[in-house]
């Protein structure tokens, strides 16, 4: 079945460094890729989303780009604010049919002043 | 536009015991799908309802069930509840079921003790 792998946290950084979030995905279609963010004690937020090869997903500075030749959907942002701390999962819905979200286990980001 | 709207946000039972979860999703919306948060295992999916119908049931036992009203408003049921149940429980709206709808509530947080 489809699943979803993620670095393993927790990822601490100092104030506007350069973070990346690692996220590969294994689908049997041809899935839309998402980046949830939880901050504590809420439910998940779209952070951002690609629905085919190539496209790049962009929100609050964040970036992501679909690589369908390695399956992959890493997550970029050039400057953290302390703002930024929170749990980052990927996810993947295959476009066909109506099939649920699967998300990656999570990666705790911690940024410091 | 109000959100997803879950209800209650905190819960204690006891062994044993059942409890009714509740979800109220974005007007319009007629998906809505549940989701078990716990720390060892994520984010797990339990059921998709559409249309009052269950269209999709992830990997739970059957002491986990859901319906839909003709709202669109839905619950979730657990009974005999177990330690282990203790968990956050997000519910999820979107127009069709399609992954890059969905719109997360805040969750209800059970204890079982």
């Amino acid at each position: 079945g489809d699943s979803v792998t993620q670095m393993e946290g927790p990822v601490t950084l100092s104030e506007e460094a350069f973070l990346t979030i690692n996220c590969t995905y294994t689908a049997t279609g041809y899935p839309s890729l998402f980046w949830y963010v939880q901050y504590p004690g809420e439910g998940l937020q779209l952070l951002l989303k690609a629905t085919k090869a190539d496209d790049k997903g962009s929100n609050k500075g964040f970036e992501a780009t679909y690589r369908k030749e390695t399956t992959s959907f890493h997550l970029e942002k050039g400057s953290v604010q302390v703002s930024d701390s929170a749990v980052y999962f990927c996810a993947l819905s295959e476009n066909s049919g109506n099939t649920p979200l699967v998300f990656g286990k999570g990666t705790r980001l911690s940024v410091i002043a | 536009k109000a959100g997803v709207t879950q209800t209650p946000r905190y819960l204690i039972k006891t062994r044993g015991q059942q409890v009714t979860l509740s979800c109220s999703p974005i007007s319009g919306h007629r998906s809505v799908s549940w989701y078990q948060q716990t720390p060892g295992q994520g984010l797990q999916f339990l059921f998709e309802y559409f249309s009052e119908t269950q269209r999709n049931k992830g990997n739970f036992p059957g002491r986990f069930s859901g319906r839909q009203f003709s709202n669109s408003r839905s619950e979730m049921n657990v009974s005999t509840l177990e330690l282990g149940d203790s968990a956050l429980y997000l519910c999820a709206s979107s127009p069709d079921g399609q992954g890059s709808g969905y719109t997360f509530g805040s969750g209800t947080r059970l204890t079982v003790v």
